[in-house]
């Protein structure tokens, strides 16, 4: 039973160019959430979703940053526009039922590491 | 709004030695306490969690109490091996099932033989 899969591992991008992530759930799981692990700082979350739909995008850069998880496919963290700041690890944790902490548990990517020339 | 504090790294200690991680914390209600580590490479793995006050979580010999009354879930263990090598996130989960986990800044936890 696959865990969460995010891809690339290793992203490269110069400034003003596009960042795609991407993660596929573990199976059965259908609640999706995003987190940004910036050097020396824990991770901060970014946004929750569930198939087709944003339940939580507090933690999301006002602009360029944008998430989706369609019906079919992974979900998709778009970053616009990169900048040098924007370098950072992004983990996708998943979960079934929705986390609860009393009863559940986040189960994460390995990560996707984006550096920014 | 929540927080959690952590005691920074890296933290050496020899194999063997006795290991204490401090971690307190900020929130409103009744939140459920966590410890993941995250190895070199890999992403975070649940360790060991508590959902209430005086729970004792416990997993490969690590240990963490939920101490109400001092906001604390200190992690311990009381002979590290060199495979314990990681870094080590606190973190809390808002009481009343809400979504999401609030994190620590991590310790990196460095064990030589």
């Amino acid at each position: 039973n696959a865990g969460v899969m995010q891809n690339p591992r290793h992203l490269v991008r110069r400034r003003g160019q596009e960042a795609r992530l991407r993660c596929s759930p573990m199976k059965g799981h259908s609640h999706v959430y995003w987190y940004r692990q910036l050097p020396e700082e824990g991770l901060k979350f970014m946004v929750y979703l569930q198939k087709e739909n944003i339940i939580d995008e507090s933690g999301m850069p006002k602009e360029r940053f944008s998430a989706e998880f369609p019906k079919e496919g992974p979900s998709i963290l778009r970053i616009q526009q990169v900048v040098r700041g924007d370098s950072a690890a992004y983990f996708c944790a998943s979960s079934s039922p929705p986390f609860s902490g009393s009863t559940g548990e986040l189960f994460f990517g390995e990560g996707s590491r984006l550096t920014v020339l | 709004g929540d927080s959690v504090t952590q005691m920074e790294g890296p933290v050496t200690l020899s194999e063997e030695a006795f290991l204490t991680i401090n971690c307190t914390y900020t929130a409103t209600g009744y939140p459920s306490l966590f410890w993941y580590v995250q190895y070199p490479g890999e992403g975070l793995q649940l360790l060991l969690k508590a959902t209430k006050a005086d729970d004792k979580g416990s997993n490969k010999g690590f240990e963490a109490t939920y101490r109400k009354e001092t906001t604390s879930f200190h992690l311990e263990k009381g002979s590290v091996q060199v495979s314990d090598s990681a870094v080590y996130f606190c973190a809390l989960a808002p009481g009343g099932g809400a979504d999401g986990l609030t994190f620590g800044k991590g310790t990196h936890l460095i064990i030589q033989p």
